[in-house]
């Protein structure tokens, strides 16, 4: 079936640690993008590309980093300089030519910094 | 980007219509109006979107009035599942990867 994998479902990390969360898709969407959520709190942008080899930050970006080298994958590297790296975090596609407002997200990665 | 607001929550129980209102002052001509639903530890998943007037789905209704600066969501029925929480995002037209920010939603309850 069609869809975007996240992995892994759970990761726990010591401080100081940089974290990779993986996010592969085979919809052939364009756009990508990566989404921050702390509990009780709304989804904030970290980083989207709308092709391979570019991206751009989002709201919240300082901190983490991200590679788009093939169109099915767009993974966060979530690094030390992070302060506050303890959250859930989406990955959401949306088709390129023709986009009308319809993201698909992944399960999520929980986070947690021990 | 337009801007949204919604109410942080609404309670309802089962059996009645629950229809939940945004407000995007701001919206431009070729942005469209997408209601998404999250339950905990999942992502959101899309319900109804709309452009202008009134869209119906075999989950919900999507009513958007001419100067679109607003949209209401209606459910009708609701049940304890669907006590969720509430999305309302505005987004351009045919720009992919535009920066899509979304609001702090409306958790609705269901109570029984």
């Amino acid at each position: 079936d069609g869809g975007i994998t996240q992995s892994p479902k759970y990761l726990f990390r010591k401080e100081g640690q940089n974290v990779t969360l993986s996010c592969e898709q085979n919809l052939n969407h364009d756009a990508m993008y990566w989404y921050r959520q702390d509990p009780g709190q709304g989804l904030r942008l970290i980083y989207y590309s709308q092709i391979v080899n570019d991206f751009q930050k989002g709201d919240i970006a300082e901190g983490y980093s991200v590679s788009r080298e093939k169109k099915e994958s767009f993974p966060l590297t979530v690094t030390s300089a992070q302060k506050n790296p303890t959250a859930f975090y989406l990955c959401a596609s949306s088709r390129g030519q023709g986009y009308t407002g319809e993201l698909f997200f992944g399960e999520g990665s929980r986070l947690t910094v021990l | 980007l337009a801007k949204t607001t919604q109410p942080i929550s609404m309670d309802s129980y089962e059996g009645q219509e629950v229809n939940i209102t945004c407000s995007h002052n701001n919206i431009a001509t070729n942005d469209y109006i997408t209601w998404y639903q999250q339950f905990p530890s999942q992502g959101p998943r899309f319900i109804i979107q709309g452009y202008k007037t009134k869209v119906t789905n075999e989950v919900a209704s999507l009513f958007i009035p001419a100067d679109r600066k607003s949209s209401t969501l209606s459910l009708p029925r609701v049940s304890l599942s669907d006590t969720a929480v509430y999305y309302c995002l505005v987004g351009a037209a045919n720009q992919a990867g535009t920066a899509l920010i979304f609001g702090k939603g409306t958790t609705l309850s269901v109570s029984s």
